[in-house]
């Protein structure tokens, strides 16, 4: 079952602008982690956020996390053309047990024009 | 480091028929996934391994899907029988442990007529 569901689905950009994307999720989670899938390269893991951290970078990424509104934020500043790609929200909830399974969500397709 | 290998990259088969995907992971990595996508959606776990165990399969179609990993390390998924509605990129991922960062292949697209 779904458990991701980010915002926008779609988002198209000029190049140099900023983008967001936003995931908001069901259940509790031990972590939440954001990939990204384009045509050349496949998914690509960006970032993990455990859900203890509100905050984190990579480079020109950065991801919130609000456990409370169950939602996360992806920020993509200084956008370039190599950014095209869909973007996943992936939650990884409690279970107790070994069973570390992704709940995915459907992507926002992001298109950055030059 | 290479990356998670899969084979073949594509593959066209009739209903009905059977076929085979490969994965080779990352090495050392315990965990192996595979995952279904269908065009405009997030992947779908099928299978989960920890080492050579299942941890999750609940949502593999085990009427016609199966799938091994051969001493921890390699791992086949097969169809027998296909049908329509298995058109879709199978993706191996696999990671350090269970709740790690995956790591994904290439994936192979099937097409099923």
């Amino acid at each position: 079952s779904q458990q991701g569901e980010e915002d926008p689905q779609a988002l198209s950009i000029q190049e140099g602008e900023n983008a967001t994307m936003n995931c908001s999720y069901k259940t509790s989670i031990n972590n939440l982690q954001w990939y990204r899938q384009n045509s050349g390269r496949g998914l690509v893991h960006l970032i993990l956020i455990r859900s203890n951290e509100r905050e984190k970078h990579s480079g020109r990424l950065r991801v919130t996390l609000d456990t409370s509104k169950k939602s996360s934020s992806l920020l993509i500043t200084a956008s370039r053309a190599a950014d095209t790609a869909s973007y996943f929200c992936a939650t990884d909830p409690p279970g107790g047990d070994s069973n570390y399974q992704l709940i995915w969500g459907a992507g926002t397709k992001l298109i950055i024009k030059p | 480091e290479a990356g998670v290998a899969q084979s073949p990259r594509y593959k066209i088969i009739e209903k009905r028929q059977s076929v085979a995907f490969w994965c080779n992971p990352i090495s050392g990595h315990a965990t192996l996934y595979w995952y279904q996508q269908i065009l405009g959606q997030g992947p779908k776990l099928l299978i989960q391994f920890q080492n050579n165990g299942v941890v999750d399969d609940s949502q593999l179609p085990k009427d016609r899907f199966s799938a091994e990993r051969l001493k921890g390390v390699d791992s086949t998924l097969k169809i027998q029988p296909a049908k329509l509605e298995d058109s879709a990129v199978y993706l191996c991922a696999s990671s350090q442990d269970s709740g790690y960062e995956q790591y994904f292949g290439p994936g192979t697209r099937l097409t099923v007529t």
